[in-house]
């Protein structure tokens, strides 16, 4: 089955600098990529997400790029604010009708002030 | 407005006392999720419902069920709670429109954290 790996699992970043995610699946069929943001106590909620049909994609200061050859994917966040410290999870489905989600381990992202 | 509603949003039970959780949906999506989610990790399916149907992850333990009485409704069933089974359960669902490479969007329900004493 699919495996996607996470990394870093903590990340620390200075108010207004960039940060990246990065992670690997190993189901080559996968064709769906979506990030959750977690915040402590909260729900996940989908903050981006991009098909294999397409190499990357933007929203404000989210990006995510996808590599098929490589089979992988990352999150990268310009310009980091305050608010974006949370738990990060990346997903991958293995499945072509992309019932089942198999998230990463998830990155803890503290943004300093 | 809350599309996932989980209740109750904390529930305490006894080692080994039966609990059921709940999820409904507004959504009007068919298929519906629980993961249970430990700390510091990530969130672990249990099983899903594809409209009626019932799928089970492998390692699911016999001791977790489900039933989903109609479109709406979702119940986590915990039939022997241990103190391992405490964590956040989460329930989702998203619309499955039986279309190759369809996202399938996952929308999550606050959770329920289960504390077992």
């Amino acid at each position: 089955g699919e495996n996607v790996e996470q990394h870093p699992s903590t990340l620390s970043v200075q108010e207004g600098d960039s940060a990246v995610i990065k992670c690997t699946y190993s189901d080559s069929a996968s064709n769906y990529f979506p990030w959750y943001k977690q915040e402590l106590g909260k729900r996940p909620q989908l903050i981006i997400d991009i098909r294999s049909n397409v190499g990357e994609k933007k929203d404000q200061r989210i990006a995510v790029t996808l590599n098929k050859t490589a089979k992988h994917f990352s999150l990268h966040i310009t310009e980091t604010q305050p608010e974006d410290s949370a738990v990060y999870f990346c997903a991958a489905t293995n499945r072509p009708l992309g019932n089942k989600l198999v998230f990463g381990a998830g990155t803890i992202l503290r943004v300093k002030s | 407005d809350a599309m996932v509603i989980q209740n109750p949003r904390y529930q305490v039970t006894q080692f080994g006392k039966p609990v059921t959780l709940s999820c409904s949906q507004t959504l009007n999506h068919n298929v519906m999720y629980w993961y249970q989610q430990k700390s510091s990790q990530a969130p672990k399916l249990l099983f899903h419902y594809y409209d009626k149907d019932f799928n089970n992850e492998a390692d699911t333990p016999d001791n977790f069920q489900s039933r989903r009485p109609n479109t709406s409704f979702c119940f986590l069933d915990i039939r022997s709670p241990g103190l391992g089974d405490a964590a956040m359960y989460l329930c989702a669902t998203s619309r499955d429109a039986g279309l190759a490479g369809a996202k399938n969007i996952q929308y999550f329900g606050a959770g329920t954290r289960l504390s077992v004493l």
